[in-house]
């Protein structure tokens, strides 16, 4: 099982609007609406942000927002802050009954 | 919602090691549990799956036929019994719940995670 694709590094300014890809496959992104989004500050555990494709767990901001078509889901940061600063890992449940983690994307607040 | 793992440390190739997560704070039977790790420096890989009775276990392709997920929900404690150990299983490993909804599961928390260090 090959993790989805994420581009290794975004960064924006202040206020801007980032978008992160993960490209999976029809086995993965792309069988199900079970794709989620996790935000990871250095030397802790993860935080779920997304769920089911587009939902938010309670708690976390509107700022972020998530799509999918086909093969590929995406990750919207919209006024981007400072504690956005983070790595980016989507996730997906596989038709092997697995889960998959993409590659991860490190986002820089310029 | 609380995770705490313990059992990690130094191993040798080859060796064998257990990890116990002790999960307080939710029932225990209504959520399937977890193992995830991190390489250092690295990304997050995801280990196994174990659903609320211990049933539907699920293992990654790499720790298949080494690695077994178990679960004592009387004493509320997930364990992954971790054989054939390998240099490349050094890894924070990361003990979490999953949450359920339609058709889908999702890691909702999240333990600090435990050092296992493989090497000689």
């Amino acid at each position: 099982q090959s993790a989805p694709t994420q581009p290794a590094s975004v960064s924006g300014s202040p206020g801007q609007s980032i978008t992160i890809s993960c490209t999976g496959t029809s086995s993965d992104v792309g069988a199900y609406s079970c794709v989620s989004w996790y935000q990871q500050h250095p030397g802790t555990a993860p935080k779920l942000i997304i769920y089911d494709v587009t939902n938010r767990p309670s708690g976390v901001s509107d700022r972020f927002s998530a799509s999918k078509s086909g093969n590929t889901a995406s990750l919207t940061i919209s006024g981007l802050q400072a504690d956005d600063e983070a790595d980016y890992y989507c996730s997906s449940y596989t038709t092997s009954n697995t889960r998959v983690f993409g590659t991860g994307t490190k986002v820089t607040v310029l | 919602v609380h995770l705490l793992e313990s059992g990690g440390g130094l191993v040798q190739p080859g060796g064998s090691l257990t990890l116990s997560c002790a999960a307080s704070g939710f029932t225990v039977t209504d959520f399937s549990l977890g193992w995830v790790r991190q390489a250092p420096g690295k990304g997050l890989e995801w280990v196994s799956a174990i659903g609320g009775y211990g049933s539907d276990a699920s293992y990654s392709d790499s720790v298949k036929g080494r690695f077994t997920i178990s679960r004592d929900n009387s004493k509320r404690m997930l364990y992954l019994q971790m054989n054939s150990l390998r240099a490349e299983d050094t890894a924070i490993y990361f003990c979490a719940k999953y949450f359920h909804t339609t058709g889908c599961s999702h890691l909702d928390y999240w333990g600090q995670g435990i050092l296992v260090t493989v090497s000689s």
